[in-house]
């Protein structure tokens, strides 16, 4: 079975701290997404990336930034936390022309 | 821009009556389209996908039907069960790109 993990669950952070989520699968898919999830507006990409050192913003990238060094590890950066960053953040990998698979979801709370 | 929508928002049904989810995509070179389930404070789970070669695929209860000219792909769910209830998300993928563009999902509500 695909497995992408997330480092963490549930996340509490204050206004204007560096905030990093890290995302690892374990199924050798080339391509990788971060995506946030908010009631009412399903799932927004905010960036994602196709190999190795690539990446491409989505639709949402204002406030993050990700890395990509490795295959299996794919990281959101939000530089400096705000409120509106609170929310639901879903990472996810595909191979190919595959389906995506999920990660478990990490919580963000910024106070 | 690529958009999705889907329809409706909210969808209550009894159980053992048939479920339909519609969505409707904007980029006419998508061609590919998987449905994802998601339970309460779970991760959305793929359940069926198509491609669009395919005008239907079926999976026990689950069908999904594309209609490239009009650009709509509808999930159907049959002999509903409570197990059902969850958040439904439709996606599309353009030609030629990685990303999926997701419609806003479903809340199914299957009322035993």
């Amino acid at each position: 079975d695909v497995k992408v993990t997330q480092s963490s669950r549930y996340l509490v952070k204050r206004t204007g701290e560096k905030v990093f989520l890290e995302c690892v699968q374990d199924m050798d898919h080339e391509n990788m997404f971060w995506y946030r999830q908010d009631p009412g507006l399903g799932l927004r990409l905010i960036y994602f990336s196709y190999d190795v050192k690539m990446k491409e913003k989505g639709d949402i990238p204002e406030g993050y930034s990700v890395s990509r060094e490795k295959k299996e590890r794919f990281s959101l950066i939000l530089e400096s936390a705000s409120t509106n960053q609170t929310s639901m953040y879903l990472c996810a990998s595909s191979p190919g022309q595959g389906a995506g698979f999920f990660g478990p979801g990490t919580r963000l709370t910024v106070l | 821009g690529e958009n999705v929508e889907q329809h409706p928002s909210t969808l209550s049904v009894q159980e053992g009556d048939s479920a339909v989810i519609k969505c409707t995509y904007s980029d006419s070179a998508s061609n590919y389209f998987p449905w994802y389930k998601q339970e309460l404070g779970k991760r959305p789970q793929l359940i069926i996908d198509i491609r669009s070669n395919v005008g239907e695929k079926k999976d026990q209860r689950i069908a999904v039907t594309l209609n490239k000219t009009a650009k709509h792909f509808s999930l159907h769910i049959t002999e509903t069960q409570p197990e059902d209830s969850a958040v439904y998300f439709c996606a599309a993928r353009p030609t030629g790109t990685y990303k999926y563009i997701f419609g806003t999902g479903t809340r199914l509500k299957v009322l035993a």
